[in-house]
């Protein structure tokens, strides 16, 4: 089965500066990326995802980036904000629904 | 409003006394899922299902059953729990018919299981 990997586990960062989370996974076969947030106490949320015919996505401050060949991507947070602290988890699948998860970063952004 | 709902949210209970957690869904979704979250692991799914009478395993379905006898609901049943399965269980259902933003999966509030 599809094996993901996800670093670094924890992430701190200055309110204003950039955020970088990493994934890898193992099932060339997978063509469908997404991104969840967990706020504390919360349920997880789709933030972005990307599909493996495109390179990269952005939705206002943050962006994904996909290397099919190197079987790896990332989640990129700009001009980082409080709201911005949770835990976020990647996901790789290669039928669309049936997702495999990292075991998430949680960042942290000090004011 | 489209949602996904848990019940119960949080449960106590002792080893070996069979539970239901149940989970339905108003978005008349065809895929629905359970995982389980514990610290350092991430989310790891149990069991899921692409439509009524149609369940399959996921990646730690020992110690769990599932049904899915109508659309919108799809229980997770502990037949002897036991304290390794205390955790953080959300479920989650998805549209697998293709449009814009189709294949997001909309999570459950999440049920906290304590087994002692």
């Amino acid at each position: 089965g599809e094996n993901v990997e996800q670093h670094p586990s924890t992430l701190s960062v200055q309110e204003g500066d950039s955020a970088v989370i990493k994934c890898t996974y193992s099932d060339s076969a997978s063509n469908y990326f997404p991104w969840y947030k967990q706020e504390l106490g919360k349920r997880p949320q789709l933030i972005i995802d990307i599909r493996s015919n495109v390179g990269e996505k952005k939705d206002q401050r943050i962006a994904v980036t996909l290397n099919k060949t190197a079987k790896h991507f990332s989640l990129h947070i700009t001009e980082t904000q409080p709201e911005d602290s949770a835990v976020y988890f990647c996901a790789a699948s290669s039928n669309d629904y049936k997702l495999s998860f990292g075991a998430g970063t949680t960042v942290t952004v000090r004011a | 409003e489209a949602q996904v709902t848990q019940n119960p949210r949080y449960l106590i209970t002792v080893t070996g006394k069979k539970l239901t957690v149940t989970c339905s869904q108003n978005m008349n979704h065809e895929y629905m899922s359970w995982y389980r979250q514990d610290p350092g692991l991430g989310l790891r799914q149990i069991y899921y299902s692409m439509n009524v009478e149609v369940t399959d395993k996921g990646d730690v379905p020992e110690g769990y059953k599932v049904s899915r006898k109508e659309k919108r609901n799809f229980p997770l049943i502990l037949e002897s729990p036991s304290p390794n399965q205390t955790s953080l269980y959300f479920c989650a259902s998805s549209s697998m018919t293709w449009r814009r933003g189709a294949y997001e999966q909309y999570f459950g509030p999440g049920t906290r299981l304590t087994v002692t």
